[in-house]
């Protein structure tokens, strides 16, 4: 299994502002992802950490709003940018390519 | 594109009865499904999965789930639940097992009465 400790738990966020938010895994992983779990919703997955290259991002989700960077096999971080109160959500790091998912507690961002 | 639906948003039920989760999915190939568990402010916990052979699997907690691919479904099952059952549940299908992007339901909130 993989322990995943993501920082911060929790912020509280000005609008306009940017937010880096980290992930490590306590093990090398080949996979690296970044959902984002809006108030009452699921999980929608926002892109795929890529080791060393750009990350993969789902539909709806552009780089500039939310860049990814992932410089080795254990860590990734997701910044979200230029906030607006509609990015006030949980985003979770997973890591996975051994037939699991496994997950962070999660990022509890409030932006005001 | 794959998706799952979990027609339960809301489920109450009687601490020792039996529960049963309902989750169907949508996929072109062979589905990989998994079921995940999340406690109020917590992350997400895996409780089964499934990849080939038996369509019954055994999860952590007591729990099991059943693929029937006939009726495209991968129910999540208890045969006597605990207070401390009371979560969210999250049915999820992905494409392979070595890439394990995910698409996850909507989510059923199971609340326990004593």
């Amino acid at each position: 299994s993989a322990v995943i400790s993501q920082k911060p738990s929790r912020d509280i966020c000005q609008r306009g502002t940017s937010l880096t938010i980290q992930c490590q895994v306590d093990s090398q992983v080949t996979m690296m992802f970044w959902y984002r779990q809006q108030p009452g919703q699921s999980l929608t997955l926002i892109a795929t950490a890529n080791q060393g290259s750009e990350a993969t991002y789902e539909s709806g989700f552009v780089i500039d709003k939310f860049p990814i960077s992932r410089p080795n096999l254990t860590f990734s971080t997701l910044t979200v940018s230029n906030m607006s109160p509609e990015d006030s959500s949980i985003y979770l790091c997973s890591a996975g390519g051994t037939g699991e998912l496994f997950f962070g507690e999660g990022s509890r961002l409030t932006v005001l | 594109a794959q998706s799952v639906t979990q027609p339960d948003i809301h489920i109450t039920v009687s601490e020792g009865a039996s529960l049963e989760l309902r989750c169907n999915y949508s996929y072109g190939a062979t589905p990989y499904l998994f079921w995940y568990v999340q406690s109020p402010g917590q992350g997400l916990q895996l409780l089964l999965k499934y990849f080939s052979g038996d369509t019954l699997v055994q999860g952590i907690k007591g729990f099991e789930a059943e693929f029937k691919r006939s009726q495209s479904s991968f129910n999540l099952r208890k045969p006597s639940v605990h207070w401390s059952d009371a979560a969210e549940y999250f049915c999820a299908v992905g494409a392979s097992a070595g890439n394990e992007k995910l698409t996850f339901g909507t989510g059923t909130r199971l609340t326990i009465i004593p």
